[in-house]
Order: C-alpha cells, then structure tokens, then sequence
C-alpha cells in the first residue's frame, strides 16, 4: 500500500540557516510527489510537485525538492530559512487512484 | 478568481447533533475530495466526488458519515450523530479533472464536539 513517512515531527532551524525536510515514500510504481505547506488556521497551498523528468523540482517561495528512487525519497529543501517560513510542512503521494496519501506532517520553528 | 470555499471555518456541535459541511470548488473544477485532519495527523482521504456521483468514499466511515455534490450548489459533507471523535478539520479540495493531483484546498472547517 502506498504511504508517506516524515520522520521529524518537529525542526527549529535559525533564521538565514538552510532547511532541509525529509520524507520518504512507499510505492510500487513511479509516484506523483507532492510538498505542502500549512500554517495555523489555515488551509494547505501546495508548494510543488514531481511527477515525471527532471529530479530536482522548484517550487515557490524558493522551495525546492529532489527525487531519489534509490532512497524513495523526496526531501524538501531551502537554502535560507526566513521566519514567515514557521509552518507545518506536508509531504504526500498520489495513491494511483483519486486519493492523496499525506505524511503526518513536519513542524518548522524559526528562531531569530 | 476565488479558490475553494468551505464554511463554517468553525462549528460547534453537541453530541448527538448533525453537523453540515459545505464545500464550493473553484471555478471550473467539477471534481472535488473530502479529506479529514486529526490533531497532530495528516490529513485522511474520506471522500472523492463529481458532479451528482459519488465516484470513490473508500475512507469515509461506514456510518453517520455521507456526501454529495449536486448538480447545483456546493458539495456537502454530513456527519449526524456526532461524537467527540469526529472533532477534527475537515478539508475539501477540487479539481477540473480526474487525477489531476497536486488539487486546490479549502481552509477547511474545524469542527469540536463538545
């Protein structure tokens, strides 16, 4: 069955410092990738998304991900972290059928 | 060009009482999914519909729960009976067509039974 795993349920990275968020997937074919982000309140705005070609994907707000099947990873990355980046970040994987499959989730503080 | 709508953002309910859901894609977008959060969780599918049909409810629970979205007006998730387990928030997302991921959320409506 597919499924999403985000091992770091909490990071606090200084403010200018690089990110890097990690997820890994489970999924038998070539999977449709996918970054969210959610802050308090809020709904969640999808960041970027891998589906075929290139590995390393760029996203908004200067997000960026990298595929790899070896690892049947997909870590988000940031070089430098800004405080309106505070948020909980979610990594998923599209099922193969209508449903997305979400990771539980990584929340980032940012100190100053 | 406004995004998914989904109101309340919040509802308070009793036990026992029936909570609605309302959920309006985005413009354009005849697919829409229901999808349920759980404090410090993810978010679960519940629900994927289409205008009139219900194409997949394979996460919704058995009972209580149910959906539509009908040929005019917003996609309605119904909950009757609450218990204390239902509070969580409750997202839709929509999409113009099938399997066309990386879909637009709502701001989701969080519901607490007291």
């Amino acid at each position: 069955a597919q499924s999403v795993t985000q091992p770091d349920i909490h990071i606090t990275v200084s403010e200018g410092a690089s990110l890097e968020l990690r997820c890994n997937y489970s999924y038998g074919a070539t999977p449709y990738l996918f970054w969210y982000v959610q802050s308090p309140g809020q709904g969640l705005q999808l960041l970027l998304k891998y589906f075929s070609g290139d590995t390393l994907v760029q996203g908004i707000k200067g997000f960026e991900a990298e595929f790899k099947r070896s690892q049947s990873s997909f870590n988000l990355r940031k070089p430098s972290v800004h405080w309106s980046d505070a948020a909980e970040y979610f990594c998923a994987v599209g099922a193969g059928n209508n449903d997305m499959r979400f990771g539980a989730g990584t929340r980032l503080t940012v100190k100053p | 060009n406004a995004g998914v709508m989904q109101n309340p953002r919040h509802l308070v309910r009793r036990r026992g009482q029936e909570a609605r859901l309302r959920c309006s894609p985005m413009k354009g977008h005849s697919h829409v999914y229901w999808y349920r959060q759980l404090p410090e969780e993810g978010l679960k599918f519940m629900v994927y519909l289409q205008k009139e049909n219900i194409i997949d409810e394979s996460g919704m629970p058995k009972e209580r729960f149910s959906a539509e979205f009908p040929k005019e007006g917003p996609s309605i998730l119904r909950i009757q009976q609450v218990v204390r387990g239902d509070s969580a928030a409750y997202f839709c997302a929509s999409s113009p067509r099938p399997g066309d991921y990386g879909y637009t959320f709502g701001s989701g409506t969080r519901l607490t039974v007291v």
